[in-house]
């Protein structure tokens, strides 16, 4: 059956640098895929989707790209801030669009 | 109101007891999730509305647990006889299907089984 996985290590950067945050999958590739953040004891908040046949989505500070060759989407946070520390979750939808399925989640921390 | 709610944010129970825990989604929102997130981990899947039926309810663990959304609004997760291991945070989510699947969270109910 298809998996998701996240590094479960958090990942310490310095603020100012990027962020690169990864999401492997197993077998087929999703349709798409989507990124959340959450912080403690709040729910997870979209952030962005990328599609399967797009190479790479924007938004502001955040980009994300999806390679159907690796089976792996990378999240990049540049200029990253304190305020971006928090959980990142990646998921997909199962092929009947029936529902969303996470990964295990990495957690961020930026230092000032 | 503008996101969803669940309630109550934090439950303290008995191991044994009966418990319900309550979603209101997004106004106009056709579909409703609900999830359970255990610290470390990312939230699992348990069971999908599309209106007032589910349409998938393969992520229920047991027969203990029960969802019912009979207005096709306001969702209720019931769990019977309580066990421990089913300490974690409920998670509810609604979205328009009409969309890509972006999925609107609550904050979540917090199930402390003692």
């Amino acid at each position: 059956s298809q998996k998701i996985e996240q590094n479960s290590e958090a990942l310490n950067i310095q603020e100012g640098k990027t962020a690169t945050l990864t999401c492997n999958y197993t077998n087929y590739s999703p349709a798409y895929l989507q990124w959340y953040r959450q912080d403690p004891g709040r729910g997870p908040v979209f952030l962005l989707l990328i599609r399967e046949n797009e190479k790479e989505k924007r938004k502001e500070r955040l980009k994300v790209t999806f390679d159907t060759t690796l089976k792996q989407s990378l999240f990049h946070i540049t200029a990253s801030q304190p305020a971006d520390s928090a959980t990142y979750l990646c998921a997909y939808m199962n092929t009947g669009f029936q529902k969303l399925v996470f990964g295990t989640g990495t957690r961020l921390l930026v230092s000032p | 109101g503008a996101g969803v709610s669940q309630t109550p944010s934090n439950k303290v129970t008995e191991k044994g007891k009966y418990v319900e825990l309550r979603c209101d989604p997004i106004s106009g929102h056709t579909a409703l999730y609900w999830y359970r997130q255990s610290l470390g981990q990312g939230p699992e899947f348990l069971i999908y509305f599309q209106g007032t039926g589910a349409a998938d309810d393969s992520g229920l663990p047991n027969d203990r647990f029960f969802a019912v959304r009979p207005e096709g609004s306001v969702s209720t997760l019931k769990i019977q006889r309580t066990e421990r291991g089913d300490s974690a945070v409920y998670l509810c989510a609604s979205n328009l299907m009409e969309n890509t699947g972006e999925l609107f969270f609550g904050e979540g109910s917090r199930l402390t089984v003692l």
